[in-house]
Order: structure tokens, then C-alpha cells, then sequence
């Protein structure tokens, strides 16, 4: 059974500080993306990494996928209210297997 | 183009009726998964279906709970005979096609409530 396993589960910072998500797995699989979801609302997607120690940025946000495509992070530079939100990672292989999702709140 | 649609948005039930619930992919997505997310949890994968096929249905529940997605309309998540724990957000997300790095985009999802 493939698993993914997001930490920290809840995230309350000040703004402008930084913070990483972490998203671990013991499985192998053939892209990672995360999802930012807001209350009331469906998953959006932020990013889809697909190849071994690959970078990308999204303004502020930059996600990075583990050489051997088991693990993923994401880090989010001075942290803004607007940033608050539950960030959700998922592992593709047929269907996405997701983490727990890391609650993060942004206090101004 | 529009996104992935999902009606109604939020349902209420009592114990022992059905559920329906009705999810239109983006405009020439051909792929459609459903998921529930359950209080304080992740999304769980339920089944996975291309046109008047399920491929994947290994996350569905043995009884009560069906899905299909005919050649014309939308995909249907059904449950009979609902159940207090049915109580959850039941997402539709779609895909173009099979890529491998199976992109997904999610609809809003329906609330289900069950009294």
C-alpha cells in the first residue's frame, strides 16, 4: 500500500516568516503534486513535479521532488495571511494518493 | 473553459435514502476520479473512470456505493440506502488523458450531510 506522509500537520507562523512542508513516502512514483485548498472548496492545483531532483518555483513558493521521486517539499518565503490554507501533496501512480494535508494559518 | 462542475453543492439526507451525486469533466477531459474527504482527513481515492468504463474501483466501498460516467452526461457517484459515516465532501476530479503524470483538476465537491 502506497502512503505519503506530510508533515508538519498544523502550521501557525507570523507573516514574513519562512517554513517547509515535508511530503515522505517509502513508494516511488511517476509525478508528485500539490494542491492548495481553501474551506468550502475543492483542491486547486499549485504544481505537478515529474522528474528526480527537479526545482520549481511559483512566486514565493518553490517545490522540490527528491532525486529518487519518494519525497517531496515544499517552501514558501516570507509567508503572507493570503498563504493561509490546508496544502495538500499527492503521489500519482493510476490515482493520487494523498497525504494528511498541512494546515497552515499566517497571523498578521 | 469551464472547470470541473459538480451539483449539487451541498446535500442533505436522511438514513436510508440515495445519494446521487454529479460530476461534468473539463471540456475534452475523458478521465474522471471521485474522492471523499472525511472530517480532519485527507482525500481518499475512490474509483477511477473513463468513458462507459471504470478502470479503478478499488477504493469504493463492497456495497451500497456505485459509479458510472455513460458516453453522454455527466458521471453519477451513487450511494444507496445512506448511512451516518457517509457524511463527507465527495470530490470529482478529471484528466485529458492517461500521461503518467496524471495532472488532475478538482471540482468544488459536494457536501454530503446525513441526518
Amino acid at each position: 500500500t502506497q502512503l505519503l506522509e506530510q508533515s508538519p500537520q498544523f502550521l501557525s507562523i507570523q507573516e514574513g516568516e519562512n517554513l517547509t512542508v515535508y511530503c515522505n513516502s517509502s513508494s516511488v512514483f511517476s509525478s508528485l503534486q500539490w494542491y492548495r485548498q481553501e474551506p468550502g472548496e475543492g483542491p486547486v492545483l499549485l504544481v505537478t513535479v515529474v522528474t528526480g531532483g527537479e526545482v520549481k518555483k511559483l512566486k514565493r513558493l518553490t517545490f522540490q521532488f527528491g532525486d529518487a521521486r519518494k519525497d517531496s517539499s515544499l517552501h514558501i518565503t516570507a509567508a503572507q495571511p493570503g498563504d493561509t490554507g490546508l496544502y495538500l501533496c499527492a503521489g500519482a501512480g493510476g490515482k493520487l494518493i494523498f497525504g494528511q494535508g498541512t494546515t497552515l494559518q499566517v497571523k498578521p | 473553459n469551464a472547470g470541473v462542475m459538480q451539483n449539487p453543492r451541498h446535500l442533505v439526507r436522511r438514513r436510508g435514502q440515495e445519494a446521487r451525486l454529479r460530476c461534468s469533466p473539463m471540456k475534452g477531459h475523458s478521465h474522471v476520479y471521485w474522492y471523499r474527504q472525511l472530517p480532519e482527513e485527507g482525500l481518499k481515492f475512490m474509483v477511477y473512470l473513463q468513458k462507459e468504463n471504470i478502470i479503478d474501483e478499488s477504493g469504493m466501498p463492497k456495497e451500497r456505493f456505485s459509479a458510472e460516467f455513460p458516453k453522454e452526461g455527466p458521471s453519477i457517484l451513487r450511494i444507496q440506502q445512506v448511512v451516518r459515516g457517509d457524511s463527507a465532501a465527495y470530490f470529482c476530479a478529471s484528466s485529458p488523458l492517461w500521461t503518467g503524470t496524471e495532472t488532475q483538476y478538482f471540482g468544488p465537491g459536494t457536501r454530503l450531510l446525513v441526518l
